[in-house]
């Protein structure tokens, strides 16, 4: 089936340090979503791109859907230790507007 | 609003054995989906619903099935459960329209092991 590359796999910081993830893909996708997931809790959406080059904030997170539409990226500024967690980023391709494919994830560690 | 809620949060089942994982939303929500994840990866789509009577299969159908004949309810079915189907299962719900309002709200999960 299809696939997400997301990288890293894992990172271990500092808290105040910055963070930085992508997710590419050989196929074109119209939208671009970031999740955060807790242990024992569902995903929670971040951040949703639907268009390419968009560049959107969510306070002190980033994320940009790529010119390309096969990749796109997740920052995370002055890192805290409630950033613990696992990041996925998910594609949704045109014409298959219900079919979300989901990168592996990054597991996000925070020293404080 | 309760959201999504997903009813058992575990369950031990012997080979063999079917039970229903349980998915109700309160949001009168179209979509409706189901996913599984396995340890270390990503979610894969198991079944969804677009509306009350519809239903298709995701990437993953195999030895699963759904109903859906209310909007609020979308409930996953296991006849005969395999250790392959040990797993977290995800049910979540999303309202028409395609903006960050309208994204794929998730449940809790239902961690589910077959032995």
């Amino acid at each position: 089936g299809q696939q997400l590359n997301q990288s890293p796999q894992s990172m271990f910081i500092q808290e105040g340090e910055d963070v930085s993830m992508n997710c590419t893909s050989s196929s074109i996708f119209n939208t671009w979503l970031w999740y955060k997931q807790d242990p024992g809790e569902g995903p929670v959406l971040l951040i949703a791109l639907y268009k390419a080059g968009e560049l959107t904030s969510n306070g002190r997170l980033t994320a940009q859907f790529g010119i390309t539409r096969k990749d796109s990226f997740l920052n995370i500024s002055a890192s805290i230790p409630s950033d613990v967690g696992i990041y996925f980023c998910a594609g949704r391709k045109q014409g298959g507007s219900e079919k979300l494919v989901f990168g592996k994830g990054t597991k996000l560690t925070v020293n404080p | 609003n309760a959201g999504v809620t997903q009813t058992p949060k575990f369950r031990i089942l012997k080979i063999g054995q079917s039970m229903t994982l349980q998915c109700t939303q309160d949001m009168n929500h179209n979509y409706m989906y189901w996913y599984r994840q396995d340890p270390g990866m990503g979610l894969k789509l198991i079944y969804y619903s677009v509306g009350a009577g519809i239903t298709d299969k995701g990437e993953v159908p195999n030895g699963y099935n759904v109903s859906r004949s209310t909007t609020e309810d979308f409930p996953l079915r296991l006849e005969l459960a395999a250790p392959s189907q040990t797993s977290v299962y995800f049910c979540a719900s999303r309202p028409a329209g395609l903006d960050q309002a309208n994204e794929q709200f998730f449940g809790p999960g239902t961690r589910l092991t077959v032995l």
